[in-house]
């Protein structure tokens, strides 16, 4: 089974709206991290955001925010006001507790391109 | 500051040829990892090590071996490299705290022919 699902693989958005990028996991650890990545084309790896599983305030860095709920086992990331700058590949990332190792595990991505 | 270090950035080989990627953190991590990005299908988790001299399997380790002697090195090897590995192999690295994100090196694009 996946770990980690996105299920858009492009989107686009108006330059100053909102946009939410839908990102599933899956796990059966109770203590494990989620973190939102940022792939620009020249290919590095930007870290967004991050959710711990036990905080129960959805977390929030700047424009980007994350919609945390816990019993669907999702973690969206919204971003507000967007840029053309914000245009990019955006991974979903899950790290796993201790017991697993710590691992992180990725989702397939979602495009996201900015139109003027 | 160097962060997380991969060499080489670029390279392509030959069917069957060998090839050691070379990473390297000096931030004291304890936990390493390689993955490949193919299109469509995000990053996969080739190898990864819980601390200095010990490796374990992640999702696709089929053709790839590892080893971390030092606790700063993460070396990825192909022994007999195939069409099927062309593809861009970042390492990340983290420490033991569970809300640290993992720090990526600036990839290895390989093309096997």
């Amino acid at each position: 089974a996946q770990k980690i699902t996105q299920t858009q693989p492009g989107m686009f958005v108006q330059e100053k709206e909102a946009v939410t990028l839908d990102c599933t996991y899956d796990t059966s650890d109770q203590s494990y991290g989620l973190f939102w990545y940022k792939q620009p084309s020249s290919g590095e790896m930007i870290f967004l955001i991050y959710q711990g599983s036990y905080d129960e305030q959805n977390a929030t860095e700047g424009r980007y925010s994350l919609n945390f709920q816990k019993a669907r086992k999702s973690a969206n990331l919204v971003i507000s006001a967007s840029q053309l700058g914000d245009s990019a590949m955006y991974f979903c990332a899950m790290r796993e507790g201790p017991y697993n190792f710590n691992k992180f595990y990725f989702g397939s991505g979602t495009k996201l391109n900015v139109k003027p | 500051n160097a962060g997380v270090t991969q060499t080489p950035k670029f390279r392509v080989l030959k069917t069957g040829q060998s090839m050691t990627l070379l990473c390297a953190q000096d931030m004291n991590h304890e936990y390493m990892y390689w993955y490949r990005q193919d299109p469509g299908m995000g990053l996969r988790l080739i190898h990864y090590s819980v601390g200095e001299g010990t490796t374990a399997k992640g999702e696709v380790p089929d053709g790839y071996n590892v080893s971390r002697l030092k606790k700063q090195n993460f070396l990825l090897g192909l022994e007999s490299a195939a069409p099927s590995q062309t593809s861009v192999y970042f390492c990340a690295s983290t420490s033991a705290i569970l809300n640290t994100e993992a720090f990526f090196g600036q990839g290895t694009r390989l093309t096997v022919v």
